[in-house]
């Protein structure tokens, strides 16, 4: 079984520091992981995604996860947080393993980002 | 590019009705999900159409639940006598092939 684990409800950083959401995952086989966030009353919005290669990848809006294999972690990070990046952060995992067309994508339970003026 | 649309954004009804939501994938893609989001939780996986098939379904799709998605394009989702505990949003999402979800702006249920 495939599950994700996002350790803080809610993350609270002063605009222009630096922020960090954490996730870390379990798959059976090769993870493909997502991010993604939600402002309030729209729908998810895709920021980035990691599948192979470089173990940073960037995304949109400036946010950028580091792919941490040993750490089974994909956190979050963007250099200057910006007051209109507070909302709601979705991270996700589908196991690569082959198994015939198999999609479930499963989600984390969110972590609020709070950034404070 | 019009992205994910779905109708209708909000949906009251009584205990015991039936309910239907639609959803219009992204024009050319192939691949359409549902999810249902209750607060403070990640959405959760419903089912999934490739085309016009669907070839997979959640443990949590109840037999009160029937999805299709005709022709390969837009989806419905039902739910017949619903029941207060299927209040939640309910979420469509596609894409082409196997890469990331591109999701729609989510009907909210409320069964009172």
């Amino acid at each position: 079984a495939q599950s994700v684990a996002q350790p803080e409800d809610q993350v609270n950083v002063a605009e222009g520091n630096p922020l960090t959401v954490k996730c870390t995952y379990s798959v059976s086989g090769n993870p493909y992981l997502f991010w993604y966030v939600q402002y309030p009353n729209r729908g998810l919005q895709f920021l980035l995604k990691y599948i192979t290669g470089d173990n940073l990848v960037k995304g949109s809006y400036g946010f950028e996860a580091e792919f941490n294999k040993s750490q089974t972690s994909f956190h979050l990070k963007k250099p200057s947080a910006l007051v209109s990046d507070s909302a709601l952060y979705f991270c996700a995992v589908r196991d690569l393993t082959p198994s015939g067309g198999y999609q479930k994508v499963t989600f984390g339970i969110g972590t609020k980002l709070q950034v404070i003026p | 590019d019009t992205g994910v649309s779905q109708n209708p954004r909000h949906k009251i009804t009584k205990r015991g009705q039936n309910v239907t939501f639609r959803c219009d994938p992204i024009s050319e893609h192939n691949r359409l999900y549902w999810y249902r989001q209750t607060l403070g939780q990640g959405p959760e996986f419903l089912t999934y159409f490739q085309n016009e098939a669907q070839l997979e379904k959640s443990r949590l799709l109840s037999d009160r639940f029937s999805a299709e998605r005709p022709k390969g394009s837009f989806s419905t989702l039902e739910i017949q006598r619903t029941e207060q505990g299927d209040s939640a949003m309910y979420l469509c999402a596609s894409s082409l092939l196997s890469y990331e979800q591109y999701f729609g702006p989510g009907t909210r249920l409320t069964v009172t």
